[in-house]
Formats: structure tokens, sequence, C-alpha cells
């Protein structure tokens, strides 16, 4: 398996503020995906992302809302920008890797309230 | 459009018993599956998962069985502990065929409350 860590691991905001989630992997990922879990919901795909291009965005989000990084092969960055209350979700990081193609791994979670 | 499915919100078992955890889904692409497990401030951590090439895949207290033509998958733990008490997420993907790697996008039902009693 491997270890993913975030960054930071819960943050209370206010309306209209932006935060950065950062995922760290330690070992080399081939893909890595950014997914939101709303209170009392399953896991829904944010986005795919890319090493070196942009994020893939699934339906119903978009890049000015969640702008994606991925500067290498272990790092991704998450903002959610101009917050507002419906945003409250635990954010969470997932990578495949290089070792073990078939599973995603996922890290711990970013528990965000809006205020 | 729910995907995939996870029709039962929660599951109370006695320690010991077994635990069946089912899940449905509706897109024929789907050709991967997996279980995961999520304590609370935890992320998923991976279960078990089967090929659609297989009717049956087994590890240790766990086994998940696929009925393709039913588009239904289960997952059996055997014996129950009160340590598998958690939520169980069913998830799947469309990666290509027998041994494709196109590291499918996951699909999630909503999630099964498991309630293991000693």
């Amino acid at each position: 398996s491997a270890v993913i860590s975030q960054k930071p691991s819960r943050d209370i905001c206010q309306r209209g503020t932006s935060l950065t989630i950062q995922c760290q992997v330690d070992s080399q990922v081939t893909m890595m995906f950014w997914y939101r879990q709303q209170p009392g919901q399953s896991l829904t795909l944010i986005a795919t992302a890319n090493q070196g291009s942009e994020a893939t965005y699934e339906s119903g989000f978009v890049i000015d809302k969640f702008p994606i990084s991925r500067p290498n092969l272990t790092f991704s960055t998450l903002t959610v920008s101009n917050m507002s209350p419906e945003d409250s979700s635990i954010y969470l990081c997932s990578a495949y890797l290089m070792s073990r193609t078939d599973t995603q791994y996922f890290g711990p979670g970013t528990r965000l309230t809006v205020l | 459009d729910q995907q995939v499915k996870q029709n039962s919100p929660s599951l109370s078992v006695q320690e010991g018993r077994i635990s069946i955890l089912n899940c449905d889904y509706t897109n024929s692409m789907f050709d991967y599956f997996l279980w995961y497990k999520k304590y609370p401030a935890e992320g998923p951590t991976f279960l078990i998962s089967i090929s659609s090439i297989k009717d049956k895949n087994e590890d240790g207290r766990f086994t998940v069985f696929l009925n393709k033509s039913a588009k239904h998958l289960s997952l059996h733990i055997v014996p129950s502990q009160p340590g598998d008490s958690a939520v169980y997420f069913c998830a799947a993907s469309a990666r290509g065929g027998a041994g494709g790697t196109s590291y499918g996008k996951l699909t999630f039902g909503q999630g099964t409350i498991l309630t293991v009693h000693p």
C-alpha cells in the first residue's frame, strides 16, 4: 500500500474565502484524483489531476471553482475557491500506485466547514 | 443517475455471524469492482476487488461475489467482528476489459453502515 497524507486535516473557513488542500504520496503514482463527500452522501469524483497538464473535471465541477495543480508524480493541490456553506464537505485525494495499478488508495481526507 | 446503488443504509449483525452487504449497478461498461471500508475521520481503506471475468474472489474473512447477469455484487464477512463496524462502500470502474489498465475512474455507492455487536 501507500501512505497518502493531506493537509490540513480540517479547517473552518469564512464564506467568500479560498482554501488550498495539499496531497502528498510517499511513492510514485500514475493517476491522482480528488473526491468530495458531502454530509451523509457518497464519494463524488471532482477531477483527475494530470501531471503537466490541466486537470480533467467531471460534470458539475469547473476549474474556476476547483483549480487543481499537480507539479510532479507525488504531489497535488486542490483549491476550493470563493467558498459558500454548500462547499462544506470532506475532500479526499486518491491515487493509483505504479506498483499496483488495480486499486485506488485514499488519503485521510480534509474536513471543511464553511460558515 | 445513480449508477452504483447500495440499497441498505445500515446492517446490524451479531459477532461471529455472517455479514452480507449488497450492491447493484446499472452501467454495463463497468468491469472492475471494489469494496472499501471507511471509519469516521479516516479515508476509505481498500478491502477486496473483483474483475468481471470472475464470479468470486476470496481474501481471508472477506469474499466478494459478482453476478453479471443481475448486475449485482455482494460482500460476505465471515465471521464478523466488532472491529468490522464501519461504513462499507461499493465502487465500480470501466477499465477496458480483462487485463485493462485504463486506470478507470471509480463510481461509488452510497455506503452501508455495518454494526457488529459483541
